[in-house]
């Protein structure tokens, strides 16, 4: 089993503030994805990470992938409550199986 | 409408007795999964498909039986429940390494 590692588990933040997500492995990816989930819902895809280095923006949400495909973060600048949620990070090693990590439950107070 | 469906989104059933959870995609993906979700565990994969009869075990397939007949369907049975089989689980479909999930079933075995 591959393992992957998420931190923190658990990020409590007031409105405004900025938060990063870290995810980690010994292991090389194919491809890494960053999910949130909400209460009673299904993963949703944010975002898929492939090339070494890259960096991808979706409005508030900065992902970057390390240099060796062993690990990725998530940065949301100027958190709102609309992003409460759990964030998780799935890699693929090849074979279109995804290893999620246990993910990162993220509270936006207003 | 087109997507992913399961059914039926909450399930009570007893220690012994055999349920099955019905997944349905309308994208014809090739790649069909099945993740369960617990508390401290996140997502873990148990069974997947690669295509129309061809299946594989996941992480932790121990008790559970999978079918795949036809593209767009991807049942998962529990042959005799058990309490540890209490979970929200979840079907995934993909055509690559990015999965679009379902909204997930709510098993509980009393």
């Amino acid at each position: 089993t591959q393992l992957l590692e998420q931190s923190p588990q658990f990020l409590s933040i007031q409105e405004g503030e900025n938060l990063t997500v870290y995810c980690n492995s010994s292991s090389v990816f194919s491809s890494l994805q960053w999910y949130r989930q909400e209460p009673g819902e299904g993963p949703v895809l944010l975002v898929t990470v492939v090339t070494g280095g890259e960096v991808k923006k979706l409005k508030r949400l900065t992902f970057q992938f390390g240099d060796a495909r062993k690990d990725s973060s998530l940065h949301i600048t100027a958190a709102q409550p609309g992003d409460t949620g759990l964030y998780l990070c799935a890699g693929d090693w090849g074979d279109y199986k995804l290893s999620f990590g246990a993910g990162t439950t993220v509270t936006v107070r207003a | 409408d087109a997507g992913i469906t399961q059914s039926p989104r909450y399930k009570i059933t007893e220690t012994g007795r055999q349920v099955t959870l019905m997944c349905h995609q309308t994208w014809s993906h090739s790649y069909m999964f099945w993740y369960r979700q617990d508390l401290g565990h996140g997502l873990r994969l148990i069974y997947y498909s690669a295509a129309a009869d061809i299946t594989d075990k996941g992480e932790v397939p121990d008790g559970y039986v999978v079918s795949r007949s036809k593209t767009e369907n991807f049942p998962l049975t529990l042959e005799s429940a058990t309490r540890s089989q209490t979970s929200v689980y979840f079907c995934a479909s993909s055509e690559g390494f990015e999965a679009f999930f379902g909204q997930g079933t709510r098993l509980t075995v009393v």
